[in-house]
């Protein structure tokens, strides 16, 4: 069984710009979540999403947004970036976001 | 909110020795409590978790204890080798589960087994 996939790996863009991450989940897991990993602040919650719906949110300005597919795949999109966004984004799936959660080996993003 | 604190931040033991990470919570509505591991460059892996009914559980050299009153949780790692050197991170969320009330994550504990 494939497990959670995230594309790109990597990101380098710069400041003001948009970019877009993809997430395809463990095939049957219908909920989909979004966390940032900083040195600083550790990992952060953004969002969540089960059946094209996004159920619960972080405390995150709404620059972060996401949408979830029939497929359950996921896109996390952040819009005018700042030096600040940079950061490893991982998301996690798991059947209805009740019980375990698989993590993807995250995207990196640089924003210059 | 939910806040996690996690302690201590860096452990180092012997290889052969025991380790103990712990975690304190403040919701009392939290009724779930995973672990994860995090190698250098690698994704979090979900090691234990635990449920706010049961107060421990083990599966081999990993135990989770829970103590509902106090709100604190602890990681127990016995004979520790090499491969379990790692950043543990502790979590807690209201929703028995990780996935829809989102995971509340400790700072993390990077373990460093000394051979």
């Amino acid at each position: 069984k494939a497990g959670v996939t995230q594309t790109p790996r990597y990101l380098i863009k710069t400041r003001g710009q948009q970019v877009t991450l993809s997430c395809s989940p463990i095939s049957g897991h219908r909920s989909v979540s979004w966390y940032q990993q900083t040195p600083g602040q550790g990992l952060q919650f953004l969002f969540e999403y089960f059946s094209e719906t996004q159920r619960n949110k972080g405390n995150f300005p709404g620059r972060f947004s996401g949408r979830q597919f029939s497929n359950s795949r996921s896109e996390m999109n952040v819009s005018t970036l700042e030096l600040g966004d940079s950061a490893l984004y991982l998301c996690a799936s798991s059947y209805e976001g009740r019980g375990e959660m698989y993590f993807g080996a995250g995207t990196r993003l640089s924003v210059l | 909110g939910e806040n996690v604190e996690q302690h201590p931040s860096t452990l180092s033991v012997q290889e052969g020795d025991s380790a103990v990470i712990k975690c304190t919570y403040s919701d009392s509505a939290s009724n779930y409590f995973p672990w994860y591991k995090q190698e250098l460059g690698k994704r979090p892996q979900l090691i234990i978790d635990i449920r706010s009914n049961v107060g421990e559980k083990k599966d081999q050299r990993i135990a989770v204890t829970l103590n509902k009153t106090a709100k604190h949780f602890s990681l127990h790692i016995t004979e520790t080798q090499p491969e379990d050197s790692a950043v543990y991170f502790c979590a807690a969320s209201k929703g028995s589960g990780g996935g829809a009330d989102g995971l509340t994550f400790g700072k993390g504990t990077h373990l460093i087994i000394q051979p």
